[in-house]
């Protein structure tokens, strides 16, 4: 079964370092996000991206934070100089169409973000 | 903005019935979803409404929803210990041309024996 997939499962990182976490969504799939759950807290929406571009972003995206598909299979984040309160898990999802379908999306394992 | 609630902890016995509760706020919401999350996996569906009903079932799964309080509710009956996860409530509006899922804290149930 197609799964969407994430890499590293876990990073550890130093204060002001920048960090890549990479996902592979699932092929056909045209839509894809980044959200991020802080250890006890919400799973909080980052970002969507559709058609090569950011579709939508919530206040957390702010200008450390950017997204890529650099290639047909990869969707990447980058946070530029990470902070202590950047340490959560983030996860990738994906799904096929914005509208046509119910909106179930479809996510990686996570990737844990441990910054020092 | 959108916000969703639900209690962090639910312990219950094996062969019992689980009531996992959610409240929401956004009552332009479209879609309302379940999903469950297993130790060291992602996210997975477990079941959906659309706004304009109050209930779905599902074999062992029963969705209410009330609109008129915000209230989302999953029953599962018969649990088993295969149903201990963490159960997310979510509700979505539509941006940027797809739906976007605002999710809760997260249910950890917990089915003993």
């Amino acid at each position: 079964e197609p799964e969407v997939t994430q890499t590293p499962s876990h990073q550890v990182t130093q204060m002001g370092q920048e960090v890549i976490l990479r996902c592979v969504p699932i092929s056909n799939h045209l839509y894809f996000y980044w959200y991020r759950q802080i250890l006890g807290q919400k799973v909080e929406f980052l970002v969507s991206f559709y058609n090569n571009e950011i579709s939508e972003k919530s206040e957390i995206f702010d200008d450390q934070f950017s997204v890529e598909r650099p290639d047909g299979s990869n969707f990447t984040l980058k946070i530029r100089s990470t902070k202590l309160e950047d340490s959560a898990m983030y996860f990738c999802a994906s799904t096929m169409s914005g509208t046509r379908n119910t909106g179930e999306l479809f996510f990686g394992e996570g990737s844990r973000l441990t910054v020092l | 903005g959108e916000d969703v609630e639900q209690s962090l902890f639910l312990s219950v016995r094996e062969g019992d019935s689980s009531v996992i509760n959610c409240t929401y706020t956004d009552s332009s919401s479209t879609y309302l979803y379940w999903y469950k999350q297993e130790p060291g996996a992602g996210l997975q569906l477990l079941t959906y409404i659309f706004s304009n009903m109050d209930m779905k079932q599902d074999q062992r799964l029963t969705v209410l929803l009330n609109k008129k309080d915000k209230h989302l509710s999953l029953r599962i009956a018969d649990t088993q210990t295969g149903d201990s996860a963490i159960y997310f409530c979510a509700e979505s509006i539509l941006g940027g041309g797809s739906y976007i899922p605002t999710f809760g804290r997260g249910t950890s149930l917990i089915v003993h024996p």
